[in-house]
């Protein structure tokens, strides 16, 4: 089983949409999450960091459930541009290192 | 906001050379520095953690001597793929962090050996 789990989609929604996305960490002792956004043959950017009480940035929402260990991302209003693979992200605090989700793929259609 | 920059972005060589990749943090000094490897339709996989003034620490499967990483300074890090086969071909990505600070990314080398 991977450590982090995402739906690898594609998920092809309408623009204005509201879509969300899920994620399974199976370490316990993971303490960080982040959403990145990659797009095709880039690098890895920050979306958001994930916080307990839940957080928002926009039309980003983000979820973090330690109960169940998943994450969830929520994106409001679709447009076109947020078309790219969604990655989520665990880290273990002391080592600082990322373990990465194989990233849900969305498509935003005119 | 933080940038890490990455070069070269693309390298295209015979089977048998070796190559080096920069990966250097141009606005703040980086406490730590990550390499990656990203095959086609999949997620990246840390290959080794990188410390200024300390040696690498490799993932499981990760071979050290075929991946030499310098960090030569809190900006810092090279990574040179020895000898490198056509199954080397692939995705290569630095990241840059400090304090509790997330990893910023560089752009990203892709690598292709013929």
């Amino acid at each position: 089983r991977k450590e982090v789990e995402q739906d690898p989609g594609p998920f092809n929604v309408p623009e204005g949409a509201t879509v969300a996305f899920n994620c399974t960490y199976s370490n316990s002792a993971s303490q960080s999450f982040f959403w990145y956004r990659q797009d095709c043959r880039k690098e890895p950017k920050l979306l958001m960091s994930v916080y307990s009480s839940g957080n928002e940035d926009g039309r980003f929402t983000a979820q973090l459930n330690r109960a169940s260990q998943y994450i969830s991302l929520l994106i409001r209003d679709s447009k076109l541009s947020d078309s790219a693979t969604y990655l989520c992200v665990s880290s273990t605090s002391g080592t600082y290192k990322y373990i990465f989700g194989t990233g849900t793929r969305l498509k935003v259609l005119a | 906001g933080a940038v890490v920059s990455q070069h070269p972005s693309r390298v295209i060589c015979k089977s048998g050379t070796s190559v080096k990749i920069e990966c250097r943090s141009l606005d703040f000094q980086a406490t730590t520095m990550f390499w990656y490897r990203q095959f086609p339709k999949q997620s990246l996989m840390l290959m080794a953690t990188s410390n200024e003034g300390s040696k690498a620490t490799y993932e499981q499967g990760v071979e050290k001597d075929k991946f030499l990483i310098n960090h030569a300074s809190l900006t810092l890090s090279t990574l040179t793929v020895t000898s490198a086969h056509p199954e080397d071909s692939s995705f290569y990505i630095c990241s840059a962090r400090t304090g509790s600070q997330p990893q910023h990314f560089g752009d990203g080398t892709r690598l292709s050996i013929l």
